[in-house]
């Protein structure tokens, strides 16, 4: 398995809902990213986890809850979003574990497109 | 400031003719750099990486540290080639592999 599985794949939700993403991958990687993508603008880099750790919070509004239950799984909790919350998120991994090479290969899943009323 | 420049939002060419997406970079240390495509419907992946100085669908990219620039050259565009490049920058010393990404360029090959 070499693909990174983003659900669900879109998602509409009020400013007061309480929703989750999620994020799984089977390829042995240690490190997983959350990535946001406005329409037409490059992705940028929300959280970094390594070895189920957060390492990186790109100083991320609160209301973005990342977690990492495990190492295929990464989550990110969203509740009381804003409007201008509204994107494509994109769940990424990386390196494989044991090992400190890094090739610096992203595997991006599909994204999963949020959208908030 | 770590900072990766793409001065083309868009480049059209015709099929058959020669192709250079710019790029340009700004880092204290030494940089990782990519070059990444999204395809139409497809997911963003990866198309090449300096270090490994590797062709790959007849695209190469040469790291000019003196110009601090990346740049994606094809001597003959295809069709097929028309999408979304990013230059991305590897930045605290790579080691966690999270990456910085320019504003991209869309390539439209023209038949």
């Amino acid at each position: 398995d070499t693909e990174v599985t983003q659900t669900p794949k879109h998602l509409v939700m009020g400013m007061t809902n309480k929703k989750s993403l999620k994020c799984e991958q089977h390829m042995g990687h240690r490190a997983m990213y959350w990535y946001k993508q406005k329409a037409k603008k490059p992705p940028e880099l929300m959280f970094v986890y390594s070895y189920e750790k957060l390492s990186i919070n790109e100083s991320v509004p609160s209301r973005f809850s990342p977690e990492c239950p495990n190492s295929s799984l990464l989550n990110l909790h969203l509740h009381a979003l804003q409007p201008e919350d509204s994107a494509l998120y994109l769940c990424a991994s990386s390196q494989k574990r044991g090992t400190n090479l890094n090739t610096g290969e992203l595997f991006f899943g599909e994204g999963s497109r949020l959208t908030v009323l | 400031a770590q900072r990766v420049t793409q001065p083309e939002k868009l480049l059209s060419v015709f099929k058959g003719a020669p192709v250079e997406l710019k790029c340009n970079y700004s880092y204290s240390g030494s940089p990782e750099l990519f070059w990444y495509v999204q395809y139409s419907r497809q997911r963003l992946q990866l198309l090449l990486r300096h270090i490994s100085r590797e062709s790959i669908k007849g695209f190469t990219a040469d790291l000019n540290k003196g110009e601090t620039s990346f740049h994606l050259k094809k001597p003959f565009a295809q069709e097929e080639d028309s999408a979304m490049y990013y230059c991305a920058l590897s930045g605290r010393g790579g080691s966690q592999g999270n990456l910085i990404f320019g504003k991209g360029t869309k390539l439209s090959v023209k038949p």
